[in-house]
């Protein structure tokens, strides 16, 4: 099983700020992470899909990179609505796996 | 707009079963992979279990295989997970998510349900 760990597990951020959270897996997977947002008491969301690619919708201050078996999510210019939770999850290799999650909090 | 409604949730007993509904709108349903994600309260997601889009491909995890079976009535644009031999362990929401139309794509997971409860307890 791939694992993916992601760090930090948490983070208390103030708006404006920029975050990067990273997600490292345990053997390579391409180009095939993903990244997901859940606020509370919602579903995930798909923020960016293949490391790097945009999603519709999405505002343009999330953006993904990353390879093999470093990634990274990047937020620039946080936002107040952007309290929730994130997890990576890899397609690559069976069966599909998840990070354990950042917890973001705004100040 | 796609849109993933899951149903069949409750308090059951260890050793019980249940039945995960998750009806599909908004998109050719026929056409996709389908899977289910749980999350334990307070914790974090947890792939379950997957099936292609003629229901002729079924993946499990390790530990619901050979007590959980997913399946697919295109007909009635419905993904089901029956639940058997529960445990204290299941008690999750459990999610329906949309996979790829290709296979290629199978394990992407672009929409996901509102989730629906399942507690085993006794």
């Amino acid at each position: 099983e791939t694992v993916l760990t992601q760090s930090p597990d948490f983070q208390s951020v103030t708006p404006k700020e920029k975050v990067t959270i990273t997600c490292r897996a345990s053997q390579s997977i391409g180009s095939s992470l993903h990244w997901y947002q859940q606020k509370p008491d919602q579903s995930p969301k798909l923020l960016i899909k293949y490391a790097s690619q945009s999603i519709s919708g999405v505002p343009s201050r999330f953006s993904g990179s990353g390879s093999g078996t470093d990634f990274t999510l990047t937020i620039n210019s946080l936002e107040a609505e952007d309290a929730a939770a994130y997890y990576c999850h890899q397609s690559s290799n069976f069966p599909i796996t998840f990070g354990q999650g950042t917890r973001l909090e705004i100040k | 707009e796609v849109q993933l409604v899951e149903s069949g949730g409750g308090l059951v007993q260890p050793g019980g079963s249940l039945r995960l509904s998750c009806t599909a709108s908004g998109f050719t349903f026929s056409n996709y992979w389908m899977h289910w994600v749980r999350q334990a309260p307070g914790k974090g997601l947890v792939w379950v279990s997957r099936i292609h889009s003629d229901g002729s491909n079924r993946d499990y995890a390790d530990f619901v295989k050979g007590r959980f079976t997913v399946s697919r009535d295109n007909a009635k644009n419905t993904l089901y997970l029956q639940m058997n031999s529960l445990r204290a362990e299941d008690t999750a929401v459990y999610y329906c998510a949309r996979g790829g139309a290709d296979y290629q794509w199978r394990d992407l997971l672009d929409y996901w349900g509102q989730g629906t409860l399942v507690t085993v307890s006794s």
